[in-house]
């Protein structure tokens, strides 16, 4: 199994301003996942983070609003950028080579 | 690309009862389908999964079955406790390392 974490796990932004999220897997993994989860709902995937390449984006997701690194294969950033209260989410990453295991998530909101 | 549906979005059961959720894919060259639960406030945890090459897993309280033929899958979870009580998700895909579709996710209410 890996061991995922995330940081920060809460935080409250200005609208406008940009937020990074940081993932950290215990063990190197081929690929990892960007969720986002509006309260009450189902996880909608962001986009994949490919270490060495460019991330693939869902539709709807582009890489001018959530830029995504990927340095290693056990690390990777998300960044929501020129944020607006509709970012309100709780954005999760997940990685695994035999099933996806999650971060604990990021609780954002934007004022 | 891939869609799932689940049913139902909301099951109450008393506890000691047998709850039993639905889901059904849409690309026949998912192969993989994992379940998660997920408390409030928590991330979601796998609790189970299933492979295309078999058709039932049981681990101990919970089971899920698959109908490859039907393109669904269900988890069935006997004897009830107040702590079962989550929003479970089911999802699919076409390779266990790959990104995953959810379902919209069901909440499970158990009542002592």
């Amino acid at each position: 199994s890996a061991v995922i974490s995330q940081k920060p796990s809460r935080d409250i932004c200005q609208r406008g301003t940009s937020l990074t999220i940081q993932c950290q897997v215990d063990s190197q993994v081929t690929m990892m996942f960007w969720y986002r989860q509006q309260p009450g709902q189902s996880l909608t995937l962001i986009a994949t983070a490919n270490q060495g390449s460019e991330a693939t984006y869902e539709s709807g997701f582009v890489i001018d609003k959530f830029p995504i690194s990927r340095p290693n294969l056990t690390f990777s950033t998300l960044t929501v950028s020129n944020m607006s209260p509709e970012d309100s989410s709780i954005y999760l990453c997940s990685g695994g080579e035999n099933t996806q295991y999650f971060g604990p998530g990021t609780r954002l909101t934007v004022l | 690309g891939e869609n799932v549906e689940q049913h139902p979005s909301t099951l109450s059961v008393q506890e000691g009862d047998s709850a039993v959720i639905k889901c059904t894919y849409s690309d026949s060259a998912s192969n993989y389908f994992p379940w998660y639960k997920q408390e409030l406030g928590k991330r979601p945890q796998l609790i189970i999964d299933i492979r295309s090459n078999v058709g039932e897993k049981k681990d101990q309280r919970i089971a899920v079955t698959l109908n490859k033929t039907a393109k669904h899958f269900s988890l069935h979870i006997t004897e009830t406790q107040p702590e079962d009580s989550a929003v479970y998700f089911c999802a699919a895909t076409n390779n266990a390392g790959n990104m995953l579709t959810f379902g919209g996710g069901t909440r499970l209410m158990v009542k002592p």
